[in-house]
Formats: C-alpha cells, sequence, structure tokens
C-alpha cells in the first residue's frame, strides 16, 4: 500500500496569489490532518478532517480553509498568500483521530516570493 | 508554560551511548505520540502510547500519566539515529478536535 502522499513536493507563488495543496491518505484512513513547519520550528495544527467533517481548527486566518472528499482525499487551500506563509506543509492521515498512530505524508514546500 | 516542554533541546552523543529525551505536558490527553524527523522535513510516527511501555527495536517509550511525562529512550545508539525527535499530545476539546499540540523537538546528534 502506498503511504500518504502529497503534492505538489515544491511550490513557488507570489504574494497575493492563492494556492492549492493535496493529500492522498493511506487507503482505508479516513481522519486526515494539515500542519504548517516554518524553519526551524515545530510544525503547527492547521485543520483536522474526519470522515469530510471539519472537526478541529487551529489558530490561523481565514485564508486558510480546506476540505475533504468522498474518497478521503484533502485539499488545503491557502488565499492571498503572505510572505509569511513560507513554510513546509504537512498532512498526516489515521484511521480513527486522536487513537491510532498517524502517518505522515513527505509535505509540500511553499516559498512565496 | 508551553502545554509541551521536551528536555534537553539538543543532544550530542558518542555512538553507542544509551539516549534519554523527555517530554512533559500540561493538557489532559488520550494518547500521546512520539516523531522523528530527518533534515529535509519527513516526519515519522514512531510510537504512539496511552499507557506503560512500548519498545520497537532498541527504540522505549515510557508514559506515567499521573505524572503527565514521557520518556522516548535509544539504546546503543547510531550516527543514523540522528534527527530530531519531537513528542505531541492531541487535544480532543472544543474547536481544536484533533488538534495535535507538539513539544519544540530534541536535535539529536550521534557521533561515530
Amino acid at each position: 500500500d502506498a503511504g500518504v502522499t502529497q503534492s505538489p513536493t515544491h511550490l513557488i507563488k507570489t504574494r497575493g496569489q492563492q494556492v492549492t495543496l493535496r493529500c492522498s491518505p493511506i487507503s482505508g484512513h479516513k481522519s486526515v490532518s494539515w500542519y504548517q513547519q516554518v524553519l526551524g520550528q515545530g510544525p503547527q495544527f492547521i485543520f483536522q478532517y474526519y470522515e469530510k467533517e471539519e472537526r478541529g481548527r487551529g489558530n490561523f486566518p481565514d485564508r486558510f480553509s480546506a476540505r475533504q472528499f468522498p474518497n478521503y482525499s484533502s485539499e488545503l487551500n491557502v488565499n492571498a498568500l503572505l510572505l509569511g506563509d513560507s513554510a513546509l506543509y504537512l498532512c498526516a492521515s489515521s484511521g480513527i483521530p486522536l487513537n491510532e498512530k498517524l502517518f505522515f505524508g513527505s509535505g509540500t514546500q511553499l516559498s512565496v516570493l | 508554560k508551553n502545554e509541551v516542554e521536551q528536555s534537553p533541546q539538543n543532544l550530542t552523543a558518542q555512538e553507542g551511548e544509551f539516549i534519554t529525551i523527555n517530554c512533559s505536558y500540561s493538557v489532559g490527553i488520550s494518547a500521546l505520540h512520539w516523531l522523528q524527523q530527518h533534515p529535509g522535513g519527513g516526519i515519522v510516527s514512531l510510537f504512539m502510547l496511552s499507557s506503560g511501555k512500548k519498545k520497537h527495536g532498541r527504540l522505549i517509550a515510557t508514559i506515567n500519566i499521573q505524572e503527565k511525562h514521557s520518556s522516548l529512550h535509544i539504546t546503543a545508539s547510531h550516527p543514523r539515529d540522528s534527527a530530531v525527535y519531537i513528542c505531541a499530545v492531541p487535544n480532543a476539546g472544543g474547536t481544536s478536535y484533533g488538534k495535535l499540540t507538539f513539544g519544540q523537538g530534541t536535535i539529536l546528534t550521534v557521533h561515530p
């Protein structure tokens, strides 16, 4: 079985643009969570989706949005990009939120110029 | 005070040494995760534990729920163990359902 896959692996955007990041969970996993990791810092929680519903949201502005599709894949959208949005965006999946081991994708490295 | 605190922040060891990384948390949890992150970003989940002790190869993780403390031990350390080790705890409450709060990480360097 494939692990958690994220696309694209790298992305360069300019300020004000919009970006969509994609995540495919491990087959059978229904929970997907998104994290932002700025260089030199630990990951910060953005969203958690389970069974296609948003179940948790971190302290991020409304420019950040996400959704989960019927096949449990997920997209993270960021509008009106700022320089400070430059980071590694990580997706993790599990069968059930909170109480199962997490499996992380390799991340999408976003650079905003 | 951070909700999840790790110590030490940096750890340097010689190959073969026994390593201990500590994690203390102040939030109520159902389980605690130990993660490993190598340069380049990839995160690997090492353990998820809610009580007692788990062992996988040279890695051992323990947790004391009453004391809100967990430790990650590496026996017979090897240079390939060099990485950032992160503990993370989930928050099941309110709008932060599913939120993982991460410790600041421990940078481990093992020299040959």
